[in-house]
């Protein structure tokens, strides 16, 4: 298995809505990544996990609060949003060491009313 | 500051002819360097990479790329451009450091346009 697989595809949430994005990968990667893409732009990192731990929070609002349970599975939690937070949301995987590339999940494609 | 530059937004090239789509880096030592293509309403999809060695690398769907240590560039090219090609392009860099999860920088992306 060589892909990242993100749920849901897509989500429609209200302001005061809780909700939580999935991703999963089976490649034995132990560094996973949360970015947010703006339409046309590059993404944004926003978590890092590096062996279940989270390495680097690049000072993303709480209303982001992102979980890792297992070296399979990042979740990112969603509390609070606001309009301006709708996006697409990958996930990215990435066996351990610098050289190596960053495997992408399809992303879920966010819209905060 | 680390930068990466992609200088053009768009790059229109006719199918068959050869396309290049630029990059610029401005990063401390002797990074690491990849090209990832996106799809719309897709992820970024891995195309190559630079670690160290020969300065043209080959990667997927017949893409390659010209690194040039002078002109901190890494340019990607491919010989005969397809319409499937079309997609927005993205150069990063990762800096050499022993961290196993080290940020990537990317580019602001080239959209390549291949018309029949």
């Amino acid at each position: 298995d060589t892909e990242v697989t993100q749920t849901p595809k897509h989500l429609v949430m209200g302001m005061t809505n809780k909700k939580s994005l999935k991703c999963e990968q089976h490649m034995g990667h132990r560094a996973m990544y949360w970015y947010k893409q703006k339409a046309k732009k590059p993404p944004e990192l926003m978590f890092v996990y590096s062996y279940e731990k989270l390495s680097i929070n690049e000072s993303v609002p709480s209303r982001f609060s992102p979980e890792c349970p297992n070296s399979s599975l990042l979740n990112l939690h969603l509390h609070a949003l606001q309009p301006e937070d709708s996006a697409l949301y990958l996930c990215a995987s990435q066996i351990g060491g610098s050289p190596n590339e960053q495997f992408f999940g399809p992303g879920t494609r966010l819209t905060v009313l | 500051a680390q930068s990466v530059a992609q200088p053009e937004d768009q790059v229109n090239v006719a199918e068959g002819n050869p396309l290049t789509v630029k990059c610029t880096y401005s990063v401390s030592g002797n990074p690491y360097l990849f090209w990832y293509v996106q799809y719309p309403n897709r992820g970024l999809q891995f195309l190559l990479k630079y670690i160290t060695g020969d300065n043209l690398v080959k990667g997927s769907y017949g893409f390659e790329a010209e690194f040039n240590k002078s002109q901190t560039s890494f340019h990607l090219k491919k010989p005969s451009a397809l319409v499937s090609d079309s997609a927005l392009y993205f150069c990063a860099v990762r800096e050499r450091v022993p961290s196993n999860t080290g940020k990537l920088i990317f580019g602001q992306g080239t959209t390549l346009q291949v018309k029949p």
